[in-house]
């Protein structure tokens, strides 16, 4: 079974910084593209951006709004995705969900399993 | 950047229903599209992919079609866990995106 733990998340002031995880197991972590996507409180969801896997060189895409700002990494050795989070925007706050990416074709480019989500919140 | 326009963005219906949502990009994507259900305080839960491919374990009342710039997710048949917000979402190119949402309440 597929699970993705998402932690990290808090509330922090605007300009501030936030490192937020996401743990993977029940399958083959290295191998699949994964992304980050965020709802704000009582919005939509927004994608926030992509890493590709070791075959595709881990790069990575974003959403304009963000980039520059947030920066996903991961470490296959550990199963574990990362979402560095800087100069923090009230704009920012919201549940942030890892996901993983069905396949690294178009056709298998959407988010199949997600999980639970972390609130960030962004106040003085 | 794609733009996804659902319609409605709220819908109220009946139990053994059939409702229609749709999502219609700004531009083509093919038939790269992918709808999901959420429920409140949960994480949304994959229903269709490519545009008609049902995710596997996901109820056949269920069903997409489409391509290019109108697609459609149709629900044969209310059931109390199908009330919910559904969102569509393009796979076809960067940025990914989103519709705004569709909340499905009970009449």
């Amino acid at each position: 079974e597929v699970q993705l733990v998402e932690s990290g998340g808090g509330l922090v002031q605007p300009g501030g910084s936030l490192r937020l995880s996401c743990a993977a197991s029940g399958y083959t972590f290295s191998d699949h593209y994964m992304d980050w996507v965020r709802q704000a409180p009582g919005k939509g969801l927004e994608w926030v951006g992509r890493i590709r896997n070791k075959a595709n060189s881990y790069t990575t895409e974003y959403a304009a709004s963000v980039k520059g700002r947030l920066t996903i990494s991961r470490d296959d050795s550990k199963n574990s995705l990362y979402l560095q989070m800087n100069s923090l925007i009230t704009e920012d706050a919201a549940v942030y969900y890892c996901t993983t990416v069905r396949d690294s074709s178009w056709s298998g480019s959407y988010s199949e399993y997600w999980g639970q989500g972390t609130l960030v919140a962004v106040s003085s | 950047d794609i733009q996804l326009t659902q319609s409605p963005s709220f819908l109220s219906a009946s139990l053994g229903d059939r409702v229609t949502i749709t999502c219609r990009p700004s531009q083509g994507i093919s038939s790269y599209l992918a709808w999901y259900q959420q429920k409140p305080g949960k994480a949304p839960k994959l229903l269709i992919y490519t545009a008609s491919t049902l995710q596997s374990g996901v109820p056949s009342r269920f069903s997409g079609s489409g391509s290019g710039t109108e697609f459609t997710l149709t629900i044969s048949s209310l059931q109390p866990d199908d009330f919910a917000t559904y969102y569509c979402q393009q796979h076809y190119t960067y940025p990914i995106t989103f519709g705004q949402g569709t909340r499905l309440e009970i009449k």
